[in-house]
């Protein structure tokens, strides 16, 4: 079946520095979905993508939808103690039910 | 709008005891699913409905049933609870409409088997 690899697994970063994580996958994905989850909570839509090439920002969370349909890219600029949490991508071939494969998920911390 | 709501929170079973966990939408969503998460696995897809009266297995299945009561509700059901359950059970909804694939969550449940 479909895999995504999501790196890093962890991050460790002081405040105000800029974070980098992507998702890689073995089969081309029509939608790319960016998740963030708080401990105990269920994961917040963070940033949809729909088109290969798009870049599309909320705040100061910048996601790209990458050119082979493969891979997709979120940064934090400028990140703050509560940005921690998991982030998870999730991508769509576009079956009809909308099935999501989801990331295993990078856990950021941000130290103050 | 409550968006998604799950019951229970928390759950604590005994091998081989049954349960059902509920989950409500009140976004007038037609697609509506049931994960699990599990440490360094990310969230796998037990079952889903597509539409209301419809529902199909996901990539982990055994061990689960679920019912789309009507187009809010979708639960999800164990018959004979096993330790491998123990896991955080996320319900999820979706619009269906155009080329829209996002998904909305639950806050979820965390059940532990013994």
């Amino acid at each position: 079946g479909q895999q995504l690899n999501q790196s890093p697994q962890s991050m460790f970063i002081q405040e105000g520095e800029d974070v980098s994580m992507n998702c890689t996958s073995s089969s081309i994905f029509n939608t790319w979905l960016w998740y963030k989850q708080e401990p105990g909570e269920g994961p917040v839509l963070l940033i949809a993508l729909y088109k290969a090439g798009e870049l599309t920002s909320n705040g100061r969370l910048t996601a790209q939808f990458g050119i082979t349909r493969k891979d997709s890219f979120l940064n934090i600029s400028a990140s703050i103690p509560s940005d921690v949490g998991i982030y998870f991508c999730a991508g769509s071939g576009g079956t009809s039910y909308g099935k999501l494969t989801f990331g295993q998920g990078t856990i950021l911390t941000v130290h103050p | 709008n409550a968006g998604v709501t799950q019951t229970p929170k928390f759950q604590v079973l005994k091998t081989g005891q049954s349960m059902t966990l509920q989950c409500a939408q009140d976004m007038n969503h037609n697609s509506m699913y049931w994960y699990r998460q599990d440490p360094g696995m990310g969230l796998r897809l037990i079952y889903y409905s597509a539409s209301e009266g419809t529902t199909d297995k996901g990539e982990v299945p055994n061990g689960y049933n679920v019912s789309r009561l009507n187009k809010r509700e979708f639960s999800l059901r164990l018959e004979s609870a096993a330790p491998s359950q123990t896991s955080v059970y996320f319900c999820a909804s979706r619009k269906n409409q155009g080329r829209s694939y996002e998904q909305y969550f639950g806050p979820g449940t965390r059940l532990t088997v013994t």
